[in-house]
């Protein structure tokens, strides 16, 4: 089975600290996503990431920057968090199954981010 | 801009019956569709995928349907268990190698026994 792990279930931080939040997935995905949920807007993405030292912005990145340095780990880092960064994050890997081209994402159990 | 549309916040079925969740979609690039379904305290789990060549795909007891004149596509569920109470969110991408995907806000499904 897939495994995509995350470094905390539950956070609480101070407005202006520094954030990390770590995910590890034991597949050899190429492929490793930030993602955060927010009632009424569902799943959006913050950054992405297609091989090691290789990062893309996703559709919400400010505020936000990432670190894959290796393949089965993914850093997303709040340089300065702040309130509006209240949420739950969620880490994906993914595969692609040979001969279809169809894949999917695999999630880690989300990482509920309290900013004070 | 929601690319990515599920207007039924929430959907009350009962226990096996046929439930039908709905998405509709903005982007005439999106080419590939996923479902996915997520617990409370519990990333999402991945339910079935349609590529835009096909129509219909079904896996056991789920079906999705795609109608791409429409820009519409569904997720059938029969019969309907309890274990299906869940949050299950559509999601998109433009090609399907990208694996950018882009969601809906989610629809909260509740099977009553």
């Amino acid at each position: 089975d897939v495994k995509v792990t995350q470094s905390s279930r539950y956070l609480v931080k101070r407005t202006g600290e520094k954030v990390f939040l770590e995910c590890v997935q034991d597949m050899d995905h190429e492929n490793m996503f930030w993602y955060r949920q927010d009632p009424g807007l569902g799943l959006r993405l913050i950054y992405f990431s297609y091989d090691v030292k290789m990062k893309e912005k996703g559709d919400i990145p400010e505020g936000y920057s990432v670190s894959r340095e290796k393949k089965e780990r993914f850093s997303l880092i709040l340089e300065s968090a702040s309130t509006n960064q209240t949420s739950m994050y969620l880490c994906a890997s993914s595969s692609v199954f040979e001969g279809t081209g169809d894949y999917e994402q695999y999630f880690g159990p989300g990482t509920r981010l309290t900013v004070t | 801009d929601q690319q990515v549309k599920q207007n039924s916040p929430s959907l009350s079925v009962q226990e096996g019956r046929i439930s039908i969740l709905n998405c509709d979609y903005t982007n005439s690039m999106f080419d590939y569709f996923l479902w996915y379904k997520k617990y409370p305290a519990e990333g999402p789990t991945f339910l079935i995928s349609i590529s835009s060549i096909k129509d219909k795909n079904e896996d056991g007891r789920f079906t999705v349907f795609l109608n791409k004149s429409a820009k519409h596509l569904s997720l059938h569920i029969v019969p309907s268990q309890p274990g299906d109470s869940a949050v299950y969110f559509c999601a998109a991408s433009e090609a399907q190698g990208a694996q950018k995907l882009v969601f809906g806000q989610g629809t909260r499904l509740t099977i009553n026994p």
